[in-house]
Formats: C-alpha cells, sequence, structure tokens
C-alpha cells in the first residue's frame, strides 16, 4: 500500500500560469478532500469528494477546481495561479463510515511569483 | 457553521514533563468525532488520538490522553513524559459524524520540547 501520494513535492509558478496536483490513493476509499495550509491559520478545506463523479466545495475553493472519474485520484486545477495561491496543499482520504480517520499525502509546497 | 480554537501559538516543556495543549470548539450537532494530528518538520500530518463524542470515556494512547469536556466544548491533550520527539505542531480538528471528508481544523500550537 502505497497510501496517499501526491506530485509534485514542490513547485514554482508564475502568476497567470495553470496547473495540476495530482492525488493518488490505493486504499479505495471514497471520500478525497484537499486542504491547504497556511501560517497561523490550520488547515483549510478547499473541496472534497464523497465519491467518483460527485465533488462538493469547502471553506476556500475559489480559484480552484477538481473533478472525480476515478475512485483513486483526485486532482486540484489551479487556471490562473495568483501570489494568494502560495500555500502548502495536502489531499487526504477516507472511508466513509463514521469512525475513520482521513489519512493525508506528504503535501505540495507551491509558491506563486 | 462550526470552528476550532487552539489559544496556545506555542508551547515548551522540559523532557520527561507533562504538557496540555487546548483545544476549543463550537457546534450545534449531537454527533461528532474530535482529534489530535502531529506534523513533525517532515510536513507530514500523522493522527494522535480520536474522541467520538457520544462516549463520555476520555480517548487515551500510551503516553497521549484527552480532558473532552462536551459541555464546556473543550478538548485538550496531554502528552506525559514528553520526549524530543514530540516536538512538532499539533492540530486539533473537528469533524461531523455524517461527513468523513470535511475536516475543520484550529489554528496549531508549536510544541517545543527542552533537553
Amino acid at each position: 500500500n502505497a497510501g496517499v501520494t501526491q506530485t509534485p513535492k514542490f513547485q514554482v509558478l508564475k502568476t497567470g500560469q495553470s496547473m495540476t496536483l495530482q492525488c493518488a490513493q490505493d486504499m479505495n476509499h471514497e471520500y478525497m478532500s484537499w486542504y491547504r495550509q497556511d501560517p497561523g491559520m490550520g488547515l483549510r478545506l478547499i473541496h472534497y469528494s464523497v465519491g467518483a463523479g460527485i465533488t462538493d466545495q469547502g471553506e476556500v475553493p475559489n480559484g480552484y477546481n477538481v473533478s472525480r472519474s476515478t475512485t483513486e485520484d483526485f486532482p486540484l486545477r489551479l487556471l490562473s495561479a495568483a501570489p494568494s495561491q502560495t500555500s502548502v496543499y495536502f489531499c487526504a482520504s477516507s472511508y466513509s463510515y463514521d469512525h475513520n480517520e482521513q489519512f493525508f499525502g506528504p503535501g505540495t509546497r507551491l509558491t506563486v511569483l | 457553521a462550526q470552528t476550532v480554537t487552539q489559544s496556545q501559538p506555542e508551547m515548551s516543556v522540559q523532557e520527561a514533563e507533562t504538557v496540555t495543549l487546548s483545544c476549543t470548539y463550537d457546534t450545534s450537532e449531537s454527533d461528532y468525532y474530535l482529534f489530535w494530528y502531529k506534523q513533525p518538520p517532515s510536513r507530514q500530518m500523522i493522527l494522535v488520538i480520536r474522541q467520538e463524542a457520544y462516549k463520555q470515556q476520555n480517548a487515551t494512547e500510551n503516553r497521549f490522553s484527552v480532558n473532552f469536556q462536551k459541555a464546556a466544548k473543550s478538548f485538550s491533550l496531554k502528552i506525559s513524559d514528553s520526549q524530543l520527539g514530540d516536538a512538532a505542531m499539533y492540530f486539533c480538528a473537528y469533524r461531523s459524524a455524517s461527513n468523513t471528508g470535511k475536516l475543520i481544523f484550529g489554528q496549531g500550537t508549536t510544541l517545543q520540547v527542552k533537553p
């Protein structure tokens, strides 16, 4: 089991560029989520998915798109990067039933110049 | 909307001593889960301990225990016999029982362990 994997680990973008952060899990988890971590603010939910074909917005969705075509993958797209999107991004996954924890990927550090 | 507050940005403890990290939350739900996550410098999020709101008994995991006060909406983490490897950022998190995909985090507390 590789668990939750994220690529790339680091990325530098220029303002206005687009890119996709990749996330994959091999645990057959129904739920997948994207968070961003900023200093002094903890982790904030961007988007989440309760299963293939179903996504919903979290607390800070603006500027980000997601889709879930398979159970395993949940990519996060930045359509036009802005300096305010400089952050560390975490992907997480979990089973749907009550007592389960979320498993986190190693994170992607993104810098937008 | 639910909120989670950690009012201690930084804490320090002497090796082998005990330290308590504070967390308060606000919710109108009756069924939920609370978590403490540890984030060492490697950035990896590691689950430390979990508490189900319907359980009155406080959760314990080896040197880690919680003081869960449901009426006061308080969820503190006690680390006993602190070790150098406990130095990390600690996050308190809330999750509704109905959605495992949505965690709400506090701001985090950086714990320093002094030898």
